[in-house]
């Protein structure tokens, strides 16, 4: 069973950092795209960032472009985004999303499996 | 970046009534390249349509997805009471990766 474990989220002052994590299980990790995807309170949801299997090639929203890095440790099966310089509107749920595929690159291929999100609030 | 935009904002029906959810693109996409979510309050999003047409694993058939170019289409044949949600079309095949605005299926 495929299963995917966000954490890492919490309160934090506009200009600070987070590094959000998200735990993969019941897949073979390395060789599946990974993404975030965000949803503002009241809002709907927001692409974030991809990452491909191999960790090769990365994309961005032009809203986090600079202030957010994705990667991944497929020696630990884990996914992870780094977000700095945090904004009030980054406030929102972060979802962690499986692709369908995705080796090489992750463009092109939905997100067949989600994790139940955690929260970022950006507030002083 | 491709805008989708879905209509109607929201759709207030009747379990048992038959459902028509529509997703325009701002510029012609391949079909291989449009998905379809259902989004509970409190819970992950879940797969419903990918490649325009293809229900994903598990899905019922009730759900199907139809369209191509610029308009998309996710029909629920009957509403049945765990249908009640937002339903969100997504085009992956061009970054930035994005999402129409939800269409909301409410009781009536």
């Amino acid at each position: 069973e495929v299963q995917l474990l966000e954490s890492g989220g919490g309160l934090v002052q506009p200009g600070g950092s987070l590094r959000l994590s998200c735990a993969a299980s019941g897949f073979t990790f390395s060789s599946y795209a990974m993404s975030w995807v965000r949803q503002a309170p009241g809002k709907g949801l927001e692409w974030v960032s991809s990452i491909s299997g191999n960790g090769g090639g990365t994309y961005y929203a032009d809203s986090v472009k600079g202030r957010f890095t994705i990667s991944r440790d497929n020696s630990k099966n884990t996914l992870y985004l780094q977000m700095n310089s945090l904004r009030a509107e980054d406030t929102a749920i972060y979802y962690c999303a499986k692709k369908v595929a995705g080796y090489y690159d992750s463009s092109g291929y939905p997100n067949d499996y989600w994790g139940q999100g955690t929260l970022v609030t950006v507030s002083s | 970046e491709i805008v989708l935009t879905q209509s109607p904002g929201t759709l207030s029906l009747s379990p048992g009534e038959r459902a028509t959810l529509s997703c325009r693109a701002s510029q012609s996409l391949s079909s291989s390249y449009l998905a379809w979510y259902q989004h509970k309050p409190g819970q992950a999003p879940r797969l419903l349509i990918y490649g325009a047409s293809s229900r994903a694993t598990g899905i019922p058939d009730r759900f199907s997805g139809s369209g191509s170019g610029t308009d998309f289409t996710l029909t629920i044949g009957r509403l049945e009471p765990e249908d009640f949600a937002v339903y969100y079309c997504q085009q992956c095949g061009s970054s930035p990766e994005t999402f129409g605005q939800g269409t909301k299926v409410e009781i009536k």
